[in-house]
């Protein structure tokens, strides 16, 4: 089956700085997703892409829909506090019967110092 | 501004007992999905169902039933728990088959 390796595992930054984290493939992907998960609550969607090359962005964060189709990255700029969290990356594979399943990366925690 | 909401948010089971976890959205969409998740292993999909009335088993399914109670609501019922389902588990639902996913806030079961 498809896997997905997400990097880094965990990340301690100080307030202010820019996080980069991605997501690679065995697989081609037609859909990439960028979840944030707060504690004791459920992931939230924060950017959907849909064609290679795309770049979207949504305030301070900017995700990339790599050329090769199996990667992914996630920007975030200037972090503050509220930024803390895991982040999960999830792709789909647009293939009939499979066509339900999303595949999601293990997740980057990521820690904001003030 | 409910979205997708479930019930329990904490239960302790003991070894054996069965339990039904719910699930209901109010986003009138067509389909839901149950996952399971683990420390280190990420979300893994349990059964999920693509519009009423269909039901089809993910990954992770063995333990687990399911049920496509109407559009707005899909149960995950645990007929003899074991302690290998310890675990948080997520509903989620999108509008059609595919389409990025919105999860509830988790229901956390623990089976001594």
């Amino acid at each position: 089956g498809q896997q997905l390796n997400q990097s880094p595992q965990s990340m301690f930054i100080q307030e202010g700085e820019d996080v980069s984290m991605n997501c690679t493939s065995s697989s081609i992907f037609n859909t990439w997703l960028w979840y944030k998960q707060d504690p004791g609550e459920g992931p939230v969607l924060l950017i959907a892409l849909y064609k290679a090359g795309e770049l979207t962005s949504n305030g301070r964060l900017t995700a990339q829909f790599g050329i090769t189709r199996k990667d992914s990255f996630l920007n975030i700029s200037a972090s503050i506090p509220s930024d803390v969290g895991i982040y999960f990356c999830a792709g789909r594979i647009n293939s009939g019967g499979s066509n339900y399943k999303l595949t999601f990366g293990k997740g980057t925690l990521l820690t904001v110092n003030p | 501004n409910a979205g997708v909401t479930q019930t329990p948010k904490f239960q302790v089971l003991k070894t054996g007992q069965s339990m039904t976890l719910q699930c209901a959205q109010d986003m009138n969409h067509n389909s839901m999905y149950w996952y399971r998740q683990d420390p280190g292993m990420g979300l893994r999909l349990i059964y999920y169902s693509a519009s009423e009335g269909t039901t089809d088993k993910g990954e992770v399914p063995n333990g687990y039933n399911v049920s496509r109670l109407n559009k707005r609501e899909f149960s995950l019922r645990l007929e003899s728990a074991a302690p290998s389902q310890t675990s948080v588990y997520f509903c989620a639902s999108s509008e059609s088959i595919g389409q990025p996913q919105h999860f509830g806030d988790g229901t956390r079961l623990s089976i001594l």
